[in-house]
């Protein structure tokens, strides 16, 4: 069984600072990793993934993760702050065993941006 | 344009009332997921189908139906025998062939019990 944690429900951040969210995940098997993000009242838009290539992934709007086997990570960053960056953001993994099974989700982490 | 449309946006719902929520997708997708999200609480996966005909429970199903007889649409009711409706629930699609692929998402529905 797979598993995902995010530590911290809300992280603040000031524009032009550094954005460090966190994951940690536990899966069975070599997981697939994903990072999605939300606006309010909104579906949920995908920022990256990792699939067993690159442990480093670059997303879209200047987010990238780094995957860290040892330590079961797969935490979110972004150089620099912008103010549109508000959003909640959720971790996700896949097992790698096939199938057509739902993510699990972590349960995610509201990024405050302070101008 | 391609995607996944859910409607309505927001429903209102009397206690002890089924309501159908509209799921679809012109993504040509095989496989289908309801997401039930509440604050704070993340996504939980409440059913999921990969072929028309077909579909099974994710970890939430209880109090929930749904069908899947075309490939491009995939409704979900919420009967009475769910006790805590109120939510947002997220329809997604994901294609099954290829690389291993993400869910697309729709822009949800908000359900209220009044």
């Amino acid at each position: 069984a797979q598993s995902v944690t995010q530590l911290g429900s809300h992280v603040s951040v000031s524009e032009g600072a550094l954005v460090l969210l966190r994951c940690n995940y536990s899966s069975s098997v070599p997981p697939y990793l994903f990072w999605y993000v939300q606006y309010p009242n909104q579906g949920l838009q995908l920022l990256l993934k990792y699939t067993s290539a690159a442990t480093l992934v670059k997303g879209i709007n200047g987010f990238e993760a780094e995957f860290k086997k040892s330590e079961t990570s797969f935490h979110l960053t972004k150089p620099s702050a912008h103010m549109s960056d508000a959003a909640e953001y959720f971790c996700a993994v896949r097992g790698s065993g096939g199938g057509a099974d739902g993510l699990t989700f972590g349960k995610g982490t509201h990024l405050i941006i302070q101008p | 344009d391609g995607g996944i449309t859910q409607s309505p946006k927001y429903l209102f719902r009397k206690e002890g009332q089924n309501v159908t929520l509209s799921c679809e997708q012109n993504l040509n997708h095989d496989a289908m997921y309801w997401y039930r999200q509440d604050p704070g609480q993340g996504l939980r996966l409440i059913y999921y189908s990969q072929i028309v005909n077909d579909f099974q429970k994710g970890d939430i199903a209880e109090g929930y139906s749904v069908s899947r007889e075309k490939k491009e649409s995939f409704p979900l009711t919420v009967t009475s025998a769910q006790k805590n409706p109120t939510a947002f629930y997220l329809c997604a699609s994901k294609s099954l062939s290829g690389a291993i692929n993400e869910q697309f998402f729709g822009p949800g529905t908000r359900l209220t019990v009044l």
